[in-house]
């Protein structure tokens, strides 16, 4: 059966450290990996999309690595701040046939970040 | 900035009621969805609309479950007898592209089914 994991519910650092945050997944093929992030009582909001023929993406103080042959997404952010604290979510993105794509989400590791 | 938005924020309701959760994505967008996540589990997909049609819908979206967009701006999701396990927070999301491209959600609606 298909599934997505994320490592470990929790996760705290020291502000101004490297979060580092890993997907898993099994009997997939994603086209593409996205990382949001959730904020409690809160949607989720894009923060950044790879596409399964890339193997890094940046954006500003993130960093997302795709490795489609061990099934892994790694998620970073440099220099931490106490506002990274939230719930990061993966997603394999399955495009439909019918039009649009499916997101499918994995559980989130909650992070904090501690001054 | 353009954004999603649901309404109502927290729709309480009595089991074997009908609801209807409203959405008004983004106005140029010509994908939308509905997710929910049942408080403290993970985010999941009910259904796709695409063209006034449904593209794809979970094993979730049973027959209790439909959509419909009334107009060129209102998306919503009715459900028809709802159950106590109904309850949840209920996202709706739009895109503009199809190809696997960014999902903007609205701040959602929590759903309790007394």
């Amino acid at each position: 059966s298909q599934k997505i994991e994320q490592n470990s519910e929790a996760l705290n650092i020291q502000e101004g450290k490297t979060a580092t945050l890993t997907c898993n997944y099994t009997n997939y093929s994603p086209a593409y990996l996205q990382w949001y992030r959730q904020d409690p009582g809160r949607g989720p909001v894009f923060l950044l999309l790879i596409r399964e023929n890339e193997k890094e993406k940046r954006k500003e103080r993130l960093k997302v690595t795709f490795d489609t042959t061990l099934k892994q997404s790694l998620f970073h952010i440099t220099a931490s701040q106490p506002a990274d604290s939230a719930t990061y979510l993966c997603a394999l993105s399955l495009i439909l046939t019918g039009g649009g794509n499916k997101l499918t989400f994995g559980t989130g590791t909650q992070l904090k970040v501690e001054l | 900035e353009p954004e999603v938005t649901q309404t109502p924020s927290h729709q309480v309701t009595q089991m074997g009621q009908e609801v209807i959760l409203r959405c008004v994505p983004i106005s140029n967008h010509l994908y939308f969805y509905w997710y929910r996540q049942i408080l403290g589990q993970k985010v999941e997909f009910l259904v796709s609309f695409y063209n006034n049609e449904i593209s794809e819908k979970s094993e979730i979206f049973d027959d209790q479950f439909s959509v419909e967009r009334p107009d060129g701006s209102n998306f919503t999701l009715k459900i028809r007898s709802t159950k106590l396990e109904d309850s949840a927070m209920y996202f709706c999301a739009s895109s503009e592209l199809a190809q696997g491209r960014e999902q903007f959600f609205g701040p959602g609606t929590r759903l309790t089914v007394l």
